[in-house]
């Protein structure tokens, strides 16, 4: 397997522009994650799917953030519209049965919105 | 909620040192697991290392190890015989069955020196 696949790998955009960022998770994996990493925050936990259902939102930061997992292998988390504060790395990760093993990550989307 | 802390932000070790980063965390939970993944300049996130909450038994892989304290609610991870390649951001996480999410640490730098 190619491991957890994420487009772009980079991303510049116009504030108040819409940013769609892509994630094919691994075959077989049951569960996907979206994290946030920033200097300032670390890495944060936005939202995770377990068989392609929304389980956890929590970290959504506000609404103009979405995201969606239409089948089992293709996620996507969508910014609209942006703004500056939203630059950052956005990794996706899929696990096979959640905590219970590991969690592979993709190579992230680095995200500037200017 | 849990908590992880990692508070030392910056580590250099000579190489073929040992060196070990410090993780502390805060949980009610009895069932859960500790994780140290390693993000080199790259940013791939990598697993290094996972402990079971349940087992006693300190985790080893190669050149890491951990030094699991449940008492005291501490995941510190040991690098032997370092090597150049060990260069990386460290992060301790911790992920509970209850919600098959992981909580990251704000991470910790590691230089090695040759």
């Amino acid at each position: 397997d190619a491991g957890v696949i994420q487009s772009p790998r980079h991303e510049v955009t116009e504030m108040g522009q819409e940013v769609t960022l892509r994630c094919k998770p691994i075959s077989g994996h049951d569960y996907l994650f979206w994290y946030r990493q920033t200097m300032m925050r670390g890495l944060e936990l936005l939202i995770y799917f377990n068989n392609n259902v929304p389980i956890d939102d929590s970290g959504m930061p506000e609404d103009r953030f979405s995201a969606k997992m239409p089948n089992a292998s293709f996620s996507t988390l969508k910014i609209q519209p942006s703004e500056p504060r939203d630059s950052a790395v956005y990794f996706c990760a899929s696990s096979s049965r959640g905590v219970w093993t590991e969690a592979f990550f993709g190579q992230g989307t680095r995200l500037t919105v200017v | 909620a849990q908590t992880v802390t990692q508070s030392q932000p910056e580590m250099s070790v000579q190489e073929a040192e040992t060196v070990t980063l410090s993780c502390t965390y805060d949980t009610s939970e009895s069932d859960y697991y500790l994780f140290w993944y390693k993000q080199p300049p790259s940013r791939q996130m990598i697993l290094v290392i996972r402990q079971e909450a349940y087992k006693q038994q300190n985790a080893t892989e190669n050149r890491f190890s951990v030094n699991f304290q449940k008492a005291a609610k501490s995941f510190s991870l040991k690098i032997s015989d370092s090597q150049l390649g060990d260069a990386a951001m460290y992060f301790c996480a911790f992920g509970t069955g209850a919600n098959s999410k992981l909580t990251f640490g704000k991470g910790i730098t590691l230089s090695v020196r040759p």
